[in-house]
């Protein structure tokens, strides 16, 4: 069984940087499981911000950033306004066809 | 620009079936391989079905497997779900979503929410 993981919360100040990771528990996440992660506000659809590691989709600010940190994914939000105050997910390509997303991290901004 | 319009959703009783349809538009339709992902409520996000720009391949979550049925008409641009034998944990809000390349999920549309209750 395959999970992936994502810390539950995590707490940034306004201009401040922070450091969300998605991790596998086996193994390591590497650039062939195509990471994406995305921003969820209460009744929004998800919005994509990266994927495939560290590309960001079109109209995302550069402040948002994805790349590979030791064995995880990881999604780095520098310079951290209110309006990023939202749930996050990241997603895994696990091969034949199968993705399987993070339990999500909800993010305060404070 | 991407555009993908989920409909379909709606209340049906456990064991009833229901058939969601995503209209897709802005992109070449039949070059790119599609999914539905699902959000049950104040819960997370999880993937139900994909299948290939060409149907050849077609992948299903082992909650949903047995149940659900992906197709798509690519001369008509719409990605389908056949849900039968619904049960109350299918509830969820159902969004249709396509990959690029290999990177899974990158476009979303705005959900389509189906309640099973009776």
């Amino acid at each position: 069984q395959t999970v992936v993981t994502q810390e539950p919360s995590f707490s940034v100040s306004p201009g401040g940087t922070v450091t969300l990771t998605c991790g596998l528990n086996s193994g390591s996440v590497s650039t062939s499981h195509y990471p994406g992660w995305y921003q969820q506000t209460p009744g929004q659809a998800p919005r994509t911000l990266i994927y495939s590691t560290n590309t960001r989709s079109s109209g995302v600010p550069d402040r948002f950033s994805g790349s590979i940190l030791g064995n995880k994914a990881a999604l780095t939000i520098t310079g951290a306004q209110a309006d990023d105050e939202s749930d996050y997910y990241c997603v895994l390509y696990m091969g034949s066809g199968s993705k399987v997303f993070g339990g999500g991290t909800k993010v305060t901004v404070l | 620009e991407v555009q993908l319009v989920e409909s379909g959703g709606g209340l049906v009783k456990p064991g009833g079936s229901l058939r969601l349809s995503c209209a897709a538009s802005g992109f070449s339709f039949s070059s790119y391989s599609m999914n539905w992902v699902r959000q049950a409520p104040g819960m997370g996000l999880e993937w139900v079905s994909s299948i290939t720009y060409s149907s050849d391949y077609i992948y299903y979550a082992d909650s949903v497997k047995g149940r659900f049925t992906i197709s798509r008409d690519n001369a008509k641009n719409s990605l389908f779900l056949q849900m039968n034998n619904l049960r109350a944990e299918d509830t969820a809000i159902y969004y249709c979503a396509r990959d690029h390349g290999w990177s899974p999920l990158v476009s979303w549309g705005q959900g389509t929410l189906v309640t099973v209750s009776s």
